[in-house]
């Protein structure tokens, strides 16, 4: 049971380049999200998908697209990429249930920067 | 516009005592709150959570308080470990459409608070 795992766990971009972090779950949770950190700074939520077949956007959604592409992935595209995106990326996933009510578990991160 | 505020960069504890850490928040729609802890270079991993229709909830050495009309929740952690280093995040959410089939939200975070348990 490894939770939630994220691909790359590192990355250097150029400006204008375009890539995809992935992220998947194995614990069978409805609903995903996708946040940034930056440097004294809390979790951001950028988009999140409560269920199956649906995304909505977050606080910070601007630059970025995901996809839900099943009830294990959510993967997370920045088109083209900006140095103001350069920061560590955290997929969660939480179950929704009367006892875990929206406990989210968190993967590692991915480490971006873009130059 | 901040939502939930942890004013306290950080806080230095000696071990054995008392750690409290503080949040606030301003939106009238939270109404389940979190705690995170956090190391360098990892997820964070959740530890306590309460929703609005309590005051306190208790896990080991972690209670978590909360006072509704002042919009203020603080984390107690008695006694402090060394372990317990870390930085700790504050987070909130409306309450999650459970019964009506809907998904959960995200959730609001704060900056963190970067706890220190010296020997």
């Amino acid at each position: 049971n490894a939770g939630v795992t994220q691909t790359p766990k590192f990355q250097v971009l150029k400006t204008g380049q375009s890539m995809t972090l992935q992220c998947a779950q194995d614990m069978n949770h409805n609903s995903m999200y996708w946040y940034r950190q930056d440097p004294g700074m809390g979790l951001r939520l950028i988009y999140y998908s409560a269920s199956e077949g649906t995304t909505d956007k977050g606080e910070v959604p601007n630059g970025y697209n995901v996809s839900r592409l099943n009830k294990r992935e959510f993967s997370l595209r920045l088109e083209s990429a900006a140095p103001s995106q350069t920061s560590v990326y955290f997929c969660a996933s939480s179950a929704l249930t009367r006892s875990t009510y929206n406990e989210q578990f968190f993967g590692p991160g991915t480490r971006l920067t873009v130059l | 516009d901040q939502q939930v505020k942890q004013n306290s960069p950080s806080l230095s504890v000696q071990e054995g005592r008392i750690s409290i850490l503080n949040c606030d928040y301003t939106n009238s729609m939270f109404d389940y709150f979190l705690w995170y802890k956090k190391y360098p270079a990892e997820g964070p991993t959740f530890l306590i959570s309460i929703s609005s229709i309590k005051d306190k909830n208790e896990d080991g050495r972690f209670t978590v308080f909360l006072n509704k009309s002042a919009k203020h929740l603080s984390l107690h952690i008695v006694p402090s470990q060394p372990g317990d280093s870390a930085v700790y995040f504050c987070a909130a959410s409306a309450y999650p459409r459970i019964d009506s089939g809907g998904g959960a939200d995200g959730l609001t975070f704060g900056k963190g608070t970067h706890l220190i348990i010296q020997p």
